[in-house]
């Protein structure tokens, strides 16, 4: 059974680095599929942010590459992200997620959220 | 402003079948397969249908997808009032080289 689990702190300040991590269990990350993050903002709708992919690419939201960065730890079978010089419009839930590689990259898997809140 | 277009909410009776549209262009659902999700309150979005029209395990075929063109409709019938949820469509952006969704529609079972 596939399971991914995100972490990191729910409160960041404006103008600091948001970093969350996901722990995957159940499936090796550098087997298949692409590994990445998702998020909501309240009352809103899903954003896709990046994903990783088992066989090296990473893309990136376009509106959100400058401010990006995604790795992945394929010893701890985790993958991460950082983004950058976060602003109030950055508070979100943070999903990660596992989605196919191309076949209209559907996501099949989603932990259960990251509230993370932007304020001071 | 949401690349995909669905309407903010639909609404049928129990028992009934409802359709949820969703509206792309060529470089999007005309090309690629269209996902959909459910999302109940709190809780992260459930795949729903993926590669258009084909179900994960434990799915019920109450639920099925549909494509014609560049656009693409979930449809569900044996309405339940379990099935109250807000309902995503997803696909891949060939020209954007994004994940695109669509903004999501409220399904309320009268």
């Amino acid at each position: 059974q596939v399971q991914l689990q995100g972490s990191g702190p729910g409160l960041v300040g404006p103008s600091e680095t948001l970093s969350l991590t996901c722990a995957v269990s159940g499936y090796s990350i550098n087997i298949a599929y692409c590994w990445g993050w998702i998020r909501q903002p309240p009352g809103g709708g899903l954003e896709w942010i990046g994903s990783s992919c088992y066989d090296g690419p990473i893309f990136y939201n376009p509106s959100l590459k400058s401010r990006l960065t995604m790795s992945v730890d394929t010893s701890q079978n985790q993958f991460s992200l950082d983004l950058r010089s976060v602003t109030a419009a950055d508070t979100a839930v943070y999903y990660c997620a596992r989605t196919s590689r191309g076949l209209g990259s559907y996501t099949d898997y989603w932990d259960q959220g990251t509230l993370v809140t932007v304020s001071s | 402003q949401s690349v995909l277009t669905q309407p903010p909410s639909v609404s049928a009776a129990p028992g009934q079948r409802v359709t949820i549209s969703c509206s792309g262009s060529s470089s999007n659902i005309g090309v690629q397969g269209v996902s959909w999700y459910q999302q109940l309150p709190g809780t992260p979005p459930k795949l729903l249908i993926y590669e258009t029209n084909k179900r994960p395990s434990g799915i019920p075929d109450r639920f099925s997808g549909s494509k014609s063109g560049t656009s693409a409709t979930l449809g569900i019938t044996g309405l339940q009032t379990g099935d109250e949820a807000d309902y995503y469509c997803g696909t891949w952006d060939t020209r954007l080289n994004t994940i695109i969704f669509g903004g999501g529609t409220k399904l309320t079972v009268l």
